[in-house]
């Protein structure tokens, strides 16, 4: 166990909704990143926060955003699902000043299923 | 930009056998390089890091990687191999040259050891 806890564990909804995705760190990590999975795209970068603000952007489409809140959990949110958004979500965080030696530390993840 | 590569989709080894995960990489700077492990249905574990010094690495579970420069590569390695260490393997590196606080990872290896 990681220490980064992600809910839901499972998500199933239709095209054209939206959904959030939770993510709480590991205690005191002050930075947390979010990935996307698929079978033909592999583990995609989709953002990093420190501290509440935001960091690093990777490939996230802007149907996608993402916060970082005071508590330093985050949320990833998703609209206008589209068949392809189906995918694994991976939350990470890691505890040092959020560059890219840090160590990050991955959640069990969110499977979503858009249907 | 920075990029990494694990060419082979797929290892086979046997149990007692060592075993290898390739991983080859791209960098403007100096590479921060990484090994996590996934088991099915599971987020990303840890294994091991390079970011300087010796350039044998040793981590988790037996698993040790060796960082050479003039080969770019950062191959995962470990003597006797065991059922229980089938799952899919990545490699993920960042870069100090470029100002990106992101890591990159290889689409995987999956690793299948043999009784």
């Amino acid at each position: 166990d990681s220490g980064v806890t992600q809910t839901p564990k499972h998500l199933i909804t239709a095209t054209g909704q939206r959904v959030t995705l939770r993510c709480s760190p590991r205690s005191g990590d002050l930075s947390v990143y979010w990935y996307q999975q698929s079978l033909d795209q592999g583990l995609q970068f989709l953002i990093q926060y420190y501290n509440g603000e935001e960091r690093a952007k990777g490939n996230i489409l802007e149907r996608f955003s993402a916060q970082q809140f005071p508590d330093l959990h985050s949320e990833l949110n998703l609209s206008s699902l589209e068949l392809g958004d189906s995918a694994l979500y991976f939350c990470a965080s890691s505890s040092q000043g959020g560059g890219a030696s840090d160590t990050q530390y991955f959640g069990p993840g969110t499977r979503l299923t858009v249907l | 930009a920075q990029s990494v590569a694990q060419p082979e989709d797929q290892v086979n080894v046997a149990e007692g056998n060592p075993l290898t995960v390739k991983c080859t990489y791209s960098v403007s700077g100096n590479p921060y390089l990484f090994w996590y492990v996934q088991y099915p249905n599971r987020g990303l574990q840890f294994l091991l890091k390079y970011i300087t010094g010796d350039n044998l690495v040793k981590g988790s579970y037996g698993f040790e990687a060796e960082f050479n420069k003039s080969q770019t590569s950062f191959h995962l390695k470990k003597p006797s191999a065991l059922v229980s260490d089938s799952a899919l393997y990545f490699c993920a590196v960042g870069d100090s040259g470029a100002g990106s606080y992101q890591l990159t990872f290889g689409k995987g290896t999956k690793l299948s050891v043999i009784p």
